[in-house]
């Protein structure tokens, strides 16, 4: 079965650039969705593809953005704030696993 | 606004069943397939099983085939899931979610979830 690998956590300071990888076998041929989950809360959909780009529903800020090459697709917060402050999953849909998730990763605001 | 709200989960022991529920509102429910979504206490999220729209075909994750059931009536815009033979490691709190596809599908909107507990 197809296997997402995320670390457990990665901090940042507010304002500045945080980078959320995803690893997985020629993750770059894939598509690659992402999902915020704040303490208590159900997970909120923050990435998605759309043909070729990565887009993100109403609602979420341009500062998250995915992207995704070779063995690691990233999920990137710029000017991060506190309220960015979360668990992130990524997300894959394989033939043979179906839907995939990875560990999840928790975002520190420093 | 899409609204997903889940019912039926509680505390059971092993050996037991249940069904948990997700009504839906606030898009055409026939149209979209569904989820069910489990994440156990301090661990990530794992799929469990999906069902088409209108075809109704079924979907399940290796760990629960042949214990859970997934089902939906659209007259009533109700998913379920029928699971059987309750194992410790099936406690975890349970979300409803919608599927959408652009290049590949995505869980596009959820519930706030359903605690179901296995103990003895």
């Amino acid at each position: 079965s197809y296997v997402l690998t995320q670390p457990p956590s990665v901090s940042v300071a507010p304002g500045k650039t945080a980078t959320i990888p995803c690893g997985g076998n020629n993750i770059g041929g894939k598509t690659v969705h992402w999902y915020q989950q704040k303490p208590g809360q159900a997970p909120v959909l923050v990435t998605y593809y759309e043909s070729i780009e990565s887009d993100r529903p109403s609602g979420i800020p341009e500062r998250f953005s995915g992207s995704n090459s070779g063995n690691t697709a990233t999920l990137t917060i710029s000017r991060v704030e506190a309220g960015d402050e979360a668990d992130y999953h990524c997300q894959v849909w394989d033939s043979n696993s179906d839907h995939v998730f990875g560990g999840g990763t928790k975002l520190t605001v420093l | 606004e899409v609204q997903l709200l889940e019912s039926g989960g509680g505390l059971l022991q092993p050996g037991g069943s249940l069904r948990l529920s997700c009504v839906a509102s606030g898009f055409r429910f026939s149209d979209d397939p569904m989820s069910w979504v489990r994440q156990a206490p301090g661990k990530g999220l794992e799929w469990v099983s999906a069902i088409g729209g209108r075809d109704a075909n079924t979907h399940y994750a290796d760990s629960v085939k042949g214990r859970f059931t997934i089902s939906r009536d659209n007259s009533k815009n109700t998913l379920y899931l029928q699971i059987n033979n309750l194992r410790v490691e099936d406690t975890a709190l349970y979300y409803c979610a919608r599927n959408q596809y652009s290049t590949t599908w995505y869980f596009a909107s959820w519930g706030h979830g359903t605690l179901v507990t296995v103990s003895s």
